[in-house]
């Protein structure tokens, strides 16, 4: 099946610095979109994005398609106690028989000391 | 608008045991995803259903299966629990509509964590 890396595993910050995230893949994706999840919660869907080079701000987050298609990255900046958490990219590929899946990384798990 | 919702939150099972988890999608949302978080796999996917079919279907044996009924809830069964069906299984819901680019923007309930015992 198609596999996404995503890097880094973790990851500690102060507050008020910037954090940068990225995944890459051996296939292309359509769409690559950005969630976040909090302890005990459903992921919260960040940023979408469908084109190659397509790039797209949600307030202080900054997320990229990569031109390849085969990468995106994510930029938080100033960051902040609230940001804590577990940050997944995912992609939107062909599975086969005319069906798309979405396939996930293993996550960016974000600490910020305050 | 209500986001997704699933039921139960928690749930204790012991092995050999079977299980039925609930999710409620998000109002005019046909199509409902089912999803499996461990800490080891993270987020895999088991299946999705569209308009009461099963349109696609990922790496999971059998024992997990899935239906969805008209009104667009679904439901999710896993027979003969084994140690290693204990997860947060998450459900999320999206819009499908014709030449919308965001059909593919999934929104998640909170998950129903299983323990099983």
């Amino acid at each position: 099946g198609q596999q996404l890396n995503q890097s880094p595993q973790s990851m500690f910050i102060q507050e008020g610095e910037d954090v940068s995230m990225n995944c890459t893949s051996s296939s292309i994706f359509n769409t690559w979109l950005w969630y976040k999840q909090d302890p005990g919660e459903g992921p919260v869907l960040l940023i979408a994005l469908y084109k190659a080079g397509e790039l797209t701000s949600n307030g202080r987050l900054t997320a990229q398609f990569g031109i390849t298609r085969k990468d995106s990255f994510l930029n938080i900046s100033a960051s902040i106690p609230s940001d804590v958490g577990i940050y997944f990219c995912a992609g939107k590929g062909y599975s086969g028989a005319g069906s798309y899946q979405l396939t996930f990384g293993k996550g960016t798990k974000l600490s910020v000391i305050p | 608008k209500a986001g997704v919702t699933q039921t139960p939150r928690y749930l204790i099972k012991t092995r050999g045991q079977q299980v039925t988890l609930s999710c409620s999608p998000i109002s005019g949302h046909r199509s409902v995803s089912w999803y499996q978080q461990t800490p080891g796999q993270g987020l895999q996917f088991l299946f999705e259903y569209f308009s009461e079919t099963q349109r696609n279907k990922g790496n999971f044996p059998g024992r997990f299966s899935g239906r969805q009924f008209s009104n667009s809830r679904s439901e999710m069964n896993v027979s003969t629990l084994e140690l290693g069906d204990s997860a947060l299984y998450l459900c999320a819901s999206r819009g499908v509509l014709q030449g919308d680019r965001s059909t593919y923007e999934q929104y998640f309930g909170p998950g129903t964590r299983l323990t099983v015992t």
